[in-house]
């Protein structure tokens, strides 16, 4: 079946330090992928996505790149603020008849980042 | 802000018992899905409603069930509670057509 490995927490980086957290997919056909961030305490928030093949997905510095050679959807950011501290999850996702279908998650990776 | 309220915010239930979770969906979204959060996990989804009606199931017993009202809003509930129910459960909504679905703040469900 369809599946998402991130890699293992939790990721411990400085102000201002490079973020790549990678995540890899197992699929049986063509889905979209997503990062989701999760705040203490809250619930879940997108934060990029990509749809197809060679797409970019960026928002607030963030950015995947969908790789469809690897079956990869690596996160990166060039610099990273206390304020990213958070939980993030890749996920995958079918598009059926224009609709999402449900999201196949992975098992977060924790990022705290010290000032 | 999301526009996904999820009530109540916490519970704590015994073994056995059954319980109800609540899920008002953003304005002009009319698809539904639940998902269970486990500590230090990724969510799993349960089961998704549209129009009313369950529109597919991840693996999950049949005591695990939901409704979807007329004004989209929602329950799960959960039946003959076990201590491994304890967890984080999501609400998320979204409308036919769209990409996204959009997240509750979620209920905080401990089993004792």
């Amino acid at each position: 079946g369809d599946s998402v490995t991130q890699m293992e927490g939790p990721v411990t980086l400085s102000e201002e330090a490079f973020l790549t957290i990678n995540c890899t997919y197992t699929a049986t056909g063509y889905p979209s992928l997503f990062w989701y961030v999760q705040y203490p305490g809250e619930g879940l928030q997108l934060l990029l996505k990509a749809t197809k093949a060679d797409d970019k997905g960026s928002n607030k510095g963030f950015e995947a790149t969908y790789r469809k050679e690897t079956t990869s959807f690596h996160l990166e950011k060039g610099s990273v603020q206390v304020s990213d501290s958070a939980v993030y999850f890749c996920a995958l996702s079918y598009n059926y008849g224009g609709s999402q279908g449900n999201l196949i998650f992975g098992k977060g990776t924790k990022l705290s980042v010290k000032p | 802000e999301t526009g996904v309220t999820q009530s109540p915010t916490h519970l704590i239930k015994t073994r056995g018992q059954q319980v109800t979770l609540r899920c008002s969906s953003q304005s002009g979204h009319n698809t539904v899905s639940w998902y269970q959060q486990a500590l230090g996990q990724g969510p799993q989804f349960i089961f998704q409603y549209y129009r009313e009606e369950e529109n597919g199931r991840g693996n999950f017993p049949p005591r695990f069930s939901g409704l979807q009202f007329p004004n989209y809003s929602s329950e799960l509930n959960v039946n003959a509670l076990e201590l491994d129910d304890s967890a984080l459960y999501l609400c998320a909504s979204s409308f036919v057509g769209g990409t996204e679905a959009f997240f509750g703040q979620g209920t905080r469900l401990t089993v004792v």
